[in-house]
């Protein structure tokens, strides 16, 4: 079964610094990767995917950008936080093999509250 | 564009009582459902997943069941226990990349 890694857990940062998120997954290769924002009382918000190395995906037009330099590594980046970036945001990764589905696995998440 | 709506929003029981959460989406072309428990600042656990082609899927207290027509699933917790007390998300996907989550239903249970 797949684990996802997720650091840091809480983090404060001010308005216009950088920020960067990791995300790393064992047991499994190839793994379709994304990154959620969970805004409190609201749903899940899909922010990036990736089907595979250096291919990312883009859902929602904002400050932040997404990476995955290694087949299990995914990273959330953005060179200026907004006051609005604050959230609670997971990664996640998708299963599957041939042509099925298998659900998603999600990491423990990472509270940003930007000050 | 699929809509997943999951009723109700907040739901307090005593324990030992069954209870069903529900589970709606508007566009019954799914590949699969998935049911997530998510404790207050933590990840989604995974519950149960319903491929499109099952009716219900079952482990332990748990038992979902998918009516794909109808579009509905409802999440069967059986015997509930103070422990269950979760917010219970259900997650639609069209496709590998196409999955909609609903906002979910708080779950407490009280001794």
């Amino acid at each position: 079964s797949q684990t996802i890694h997720q650091w840091p857990a809480t983090l404060v940062q001010p308005v216009g610094s950088p920020l960067s998120l990791e995300c790393t997954v064992e047991g499994t290769s190839n793994p379709n990767l994304y990154w959620y924002r969970q805004a409190a009382g609201r749903g899940l918000q899909l922010l990036f995917y990736s089907v595979g190395i250096g291919q990312i995906s883009s859902e929602v037009p904002q400050n932040l950008s997404a990476s995955r330099p290694q087949d299990r590594q995914f990273i959330l980046s953005s060179k200026k936080l907004l006051l609005s970036d604050s959230g609670f945001y997971l990664c996640a990764s998708l299963q599957f093999a041939g042509g099925s589905n298998y659900g998603y696995t999600f990491g423990s998440g990472t509270r940003l509250t930007v000050v | 564009k699929q809509e997943v709506t999951q009723i109700p929003a907040a739901l307090s029981v005593p324990e030992g009582e069954n209870l069903v959460l529900n589970c709606s989406f508007t566009d019954s072309a799914i590949y699969n459902l998935q049911w997530f428990r998510q404790d207050p600042g933590k990840g989604l656990t995974s519950l149960l997943l319903i491929q499109s082609s099952q009716r219900e899927q079952t482990s332990g207290r748990l038992n979902a069941s998918l009516d794909k027509s109808s579009g509905r699933s409802t999440l069967y917790i059986a015997a509930s226990q103070p422990g269950d007390s979760a917010t219970y998300l259900c997650a639609v996907s069209g496709g590998y990349q196409k999955v909609t989550f609903g906002i979910g239903t708080k779950l407490q249970v009280i001794p």
